[in-house]
């Protein structure tokens, strides 16, 4: 059964650079059917798609937050990560990570599984 | 930016049929997608390609698409299924995915 989970620091101070990592088990992110995403949800929000990477090292982001963010892949450990730079007070929020597949006319579909979500503050 | 409008609210009682809406110009296009979050968990996927449920969801959920409105249905409401849902599809392009903003489920 697949499984992903994130992790990384849990308090940032503003300005500096946000890093998660999503580490994934019980399957092959170098699957060719799946890309990877970055979903984030500030509390008592809603959701807000950050990004997603195949794993050749293909990207697309939010075009809202693509001046800040960089998803890159690591094969090698089954991992994905996610830097988010220049953050603010806004950027608090729980982070998750999910897979989704690839379908013609859409570069990705539906997110599932999901991680359990890490909460990252944003505070000095 | 392109968006998915949701109601911010349904409210029904146990045993009725709740009925959730997502509406944007593309969805005739883009299949939609539709998740169930409930306090302090990660969404789960209830509906994907406007209709399929997926292995392990109850089949009381049910999902429906008519022009630029897609709908999820859930028959014979539960006190359980008391939650927020959230539709997602991508925009006219494919490229870009996007969340509507999201309904709270209650069951009175």
């Amino acid at each position: 059964q697949l499984q992903l989970q994130e992790s990384g620091p849990g308090l940032v101070k503003p300005s500096e650079t946000l890093s998660l990592t999503c580490t994934v088990s019980g399957g092959s992110i170098s699957s060719s059917s799946y890309y990877w995403g970055w979903i984030r949800q500030p509390p008592g929000k809603g959701l807000e798609w950050i990004g997603s990477i195949y794993y050749s090292g293909s990207t697309y982001y939010n075009p809202s937050l693509k001046s800040r963010v960089t998803i890159s892949v690591d094969t090698s450990k089954n991992q994905f990560s996610l830097k988010l730079s220049s953050v603010t007070a806004a950027d608090t929020a729980v982070y998750y990570c999910a897979r989704h597949p690839q379908l013609v006319g859409a570069t990705g579909g539906w997110f599932d599984p999901w991680g359990q979500g890490t909460l990252v503050t944003v505070s000095s | 930016s392109y968006e998915l409008t949701q109601p911010p609210s349904v409210s029904v009682s146990p045993g009725q049929t709740a009925r959730i809406t997502c509406s944007a110009d593309a969805l005739p296009k883009q299949y939609a997608y539709w998740y169930q979050q409930k306090p302090g968990q990660a969404p789960v996927l209830v509906i994907y390609k406007d209709s399929e449920r997926p292995s392990g969801i109850p089949e009381r959920f049910s999902g429906s698409s008519s022009g630029t409105t897609v709908t999820l249905t859930i028959s014979g409401v539960q006190a359980e299924d008391e939650a927020d849902y959230y539709c997602q599809s991508a925009d006219s392009s494919g490229t870009y995915q996007v969340f509507g903003g999201g309904t709270k489920l209650t069951v009175l």
